[in-house]
């Protein structure tokens, strides 16, 4: 199953820009990860699916333009543009693997984004 | 519009089981192309996925808690129930329960969460 590895934090000025990376394990390069935000005290919040050929479907409800992702390789990336106080809040990937009795869903460590 | 609610106890006492209960809104795990999954987070750490139940009746579990857990659908009651035996204070986390919908035959990730509810071994 893949593993998927997050930087445990990151930091942007209010109006920056910010890319936060997810990285899969060797051998899953074709591999769609899902993208949540987590508000402080709040419950994750769906993002975007992305895969190596950018977004899959379509953005979670009231995600503004100002998200977007990318993927390459084993990374899959999410952009935001313009940074608000309100993007604060740990990121998380997502992926499932498998199927059958071998399915699985993992979880990235997480990203905390501090918006300075 | 979709919504989910955690219930359960806000305390449980080590080797006891468990019980929360998922009470959803908005869609109907009678339809196909439909799941509820369940997922936790201990204070301050990561997500991790627990179990998953479609509108089939499939279940699927995490492989490291398989022996442990259990998930039911009453469609009647629009509730997924998920049973988890012999807690133990690492078992202390925000559960979640989230939709999982299949959109153009493609099945998507956790897209509706509800709001967690704080469960503590003690």
């Amino acid at each position: 199953q893949p593993v998927l590895t997050q930087p445990p934090s990151a930091s942007a000025s209010l109006g920056a820009s910010v890319t936060l990376t997810c990285t899969l394990s060797s051998g899953y390069s074709n591999y769609k990860v899902d993208w949540y935000q987590q508000r402080p005290g709040k419950g994750p919040r769906f993002v975007m699916r992305v895969g190596t050929g950018g977004i899959v479907g379509s953005k979670g409800d009231g995600i503004p333009d100002r998200f977007s992702v990318l993927g390459s390789g084993l990374n899959r990336y999410l952009i935001i543009e313009n940074i608000q106080e309100e993007d604060e809040g740990d990121y998380h990937c997502g992926a499932d693997y498998g199927s059958g009795s071998n399915f699985v869903w993992v979880f990235g460590g997480g990203t905390k984004l501090t918006v300075l | 519009q979709i919504t989910l609610k955690e219930s359960g106890p806000t305390l449980v006492k080590p080797t006891q089981t468990l019980t929360l209960t998922c009470t959803f809104s908005g869609f109907s795990l009678t339809t196909s192309g439909v799941g509820v999954g369940w997922i936790r987070q201990p204070p301050g750490e990561a997500l991790e996925w627990l179990a998953l139940i479609y509108w089939d009746d499939d279940e699927r579990y995490s492989p490291s808690l398989k022996t442990r857990l259990t998930i039911t659908k009453d469609t009647s009651k629009n509730q997924v129930v998920l049973t988890m035996t012999n807690m133990d204070p690492v078992d202390t986390a925000t559960y979640y329960c989230a939709h999982r919908p299949k959109y153009n035959s493609v099945w998507w990730g956790f897209v509706y969460w509800g709001q967690g509810t704080l469960v503590t071994v003690s």
